[in-house]
């Protein structure tokens, strides 16, 4: 079964420093991954998705993810931290069996200090 | 707008009553899904349904049911027998991508028993 591991259910930047947030997958050829956020008491909003291709993915609000299969890892990023980043993220994958279930991460809580 | 809603925001019920929560959507998805989120477990999948008539428990399907009657909607009812129904409800939609096809998220439904 297809399985999502997020590192760390807290992350704690400044603003204008560096964000990473890890996601690595088990999965069979070829996984399909999304980025979901979160704002507080709101629904989820897709972020960014990978499907074939190009492996860089980018996505709103400055994010961006690479797809490394060696690695099986699809860790989001983004260069500089702004206030309004502060959300839960979710990695997902699309399951293999089916094609309609999508396999959550537990989430990982961005802080931004100022 | 093309949209999934979701009623009530916030819902409050004693034990051991039953409460529905509405899902509605607009994007002529066929495929439906109700996930419930709790603090620090991510999104668990309760049902999906992937056309009219028909739906398939997911990972926590015990306590709740659904019906899908018209393509547009997918209630969800906690049943007195779901021992700990207090949490937000994620309600989401997918279109005819398949594995590559992102959800679509409503804006949840929080609720809480007394």
């Amino acid at each position: 079964a297809q399985s999502v591991t997020q590192l760390g259910s807290h992350v704690s930047v400044s603003e204008g420093a560096l964000v990473l947030l890890r996601c690595n997958y088990s999965s069979s050829v070829p996984p399909y991954l999304f980025w979901y956020v979160q704002y507080p008491n709101q629904g989820l909003q897709l972020l960014l998705k990978y499907t074939t291709g190009a492996t860089l993915v980018k996505g709103i609000n400055g994010f961006e993810a690479e797809f490394k299969k060696s690695e099986t890892s699809f860790h989001l990023t983004k260069p500089s931290a702004h206030m309004s980043d502060a959300a839960e993220y979710f990695c997902a994958v699309s399951e293999e069996r089916s094609s309609y279930k999508l396999i959550f991460g537990s989430g990982t809580r961005l802080l931004v200090r100022p | 707008d093309g949209g999934i809603t979701q009623s009530p925001k916030y819902l409050f019920r004693k034990e051991g009553q039953n409460v529905t929560l509405s899902c509605e959507q607009n994007l002529n998805h066929d495929a439906m899904y109700w996930y419930r989120q709790d603090p620090g477990q991510g999104l668990r999948l309760i049902y999906y349904s992937q056309i009219v008539n028909d739906f398939q428990k997911g990972d926590i399907a015990e306590g709740y049911s659904v019906s899908r009657e018209k393509k547009e909607s997918f209630p969800l009812t906690v049943t007195s027998a779901q021992k700990n129904p207090t949490a937000f409800y994620l309600c989401a939609s997918r279109g005819t991508g398949g594995r590559t096809g992102e959800l679509f998220f409503g804006e949840g439904s929080r609720l809480t028993v007394l």
